[in-house]
């Protein structure tokens, strides 16, 4: 079945260190993006793309950093950089167009301790 | 700018009752307007959108929502709510003359009690 899928589920990460969340998608989208969940906030969009080997940033893109090499995949990696990364990120595509809605992973929630 | 607010952060209803979960938006253009469905640890579900035309739109579930232009709403509303309905709900609003990043409400969550 077409979909996304994202993963790690879970991911447990010690301060300091980098870690890259993997988006893929084969609902053959041109647009991708990736929002960040906080309790209370609703979803901020951090980075999207909406074509191969182009990317822009979004609200909150400070100490994340993404790719586009190929239009399946869209991996997220959240740096040391990042001052508060604990939250829920899910992934997102949507067809070409201004009429498309989004379809999502099922997130990724990151945890620093 | 566009934004888009719900205005409760909760909603209760009792099973078999009406629900409407509320929205209402800023755009500097026409809109284009979509409801969401979130369960927990889940990623969001689409359940309908007003692009143009009609302006109740009916989508998954049994949902529907009513769009008035004049008062820059798009309230959620069901005839009658199922415990299975009880989850967090966001409204979206995508700006016709900007057209790229969607905007999202703060989310609003309905309690539907058996």
């Amino acid at each position: 079945d077409g979909g996304i899928t994202q993963s790690p589920k879970y991911l447990f990460r010690k301060e300091g260190q980098n870690v890259t969340l993997s988006c893929e998608q084969n609902l053959n989208h041109d647009a991708m993006y990736w929002y960040r969940q906080d309790p209370g906030q609703g979803l901020r969009l951090i980075y999207y793309s909406q074509i191969v080997n182009d990317f822009q940033k979004g609200d909150i893109a400070e100490g994340y950093s993404v790719s586009r090499e190929k239009k399946e995949s869209f991996p997220l990696t959240v740096t040391s950089a990042q001052k508060n990364p604990t939250a829920f990120y899910l992934c997102a595509s949507s067809m070409e167009g201004r009429t498309g809605e989004l379809f999502f992973g099922e997130g990724s929630r990151l945890t620093v301790l | 700018a566009q934004s888009v607010a719900q205005p409760e952060d909760q909603v209760n209803v009792a099973e078999g009752n009406p629900l409407t979960v509320k929205c209402t938006y800023s755009v500097s253009g026409n809109p284009y307007l979509f409801w969401y469905v979130q369960y927990p640890n889940r990623g969001l579900q689409f359940l309908l959108k007003y692009i143009t035309g009609d302006n109740l739109v009916k989508g998954s579930y049994g949902f529907e929502a009513e769009f008035n232009k004049s008062q820059t709403s798009f309230h959620l509303k069901k005839p009658s709510a199922l415990v299975s309905d009880s989850a967090l709900y966001f409204c979206a609003v995508r700006d016709f003359l900007l057209g790229q990043n969607f905007v999202f409400g703060p989310g609003t969550r309905l309690s539907v009690l058996p």
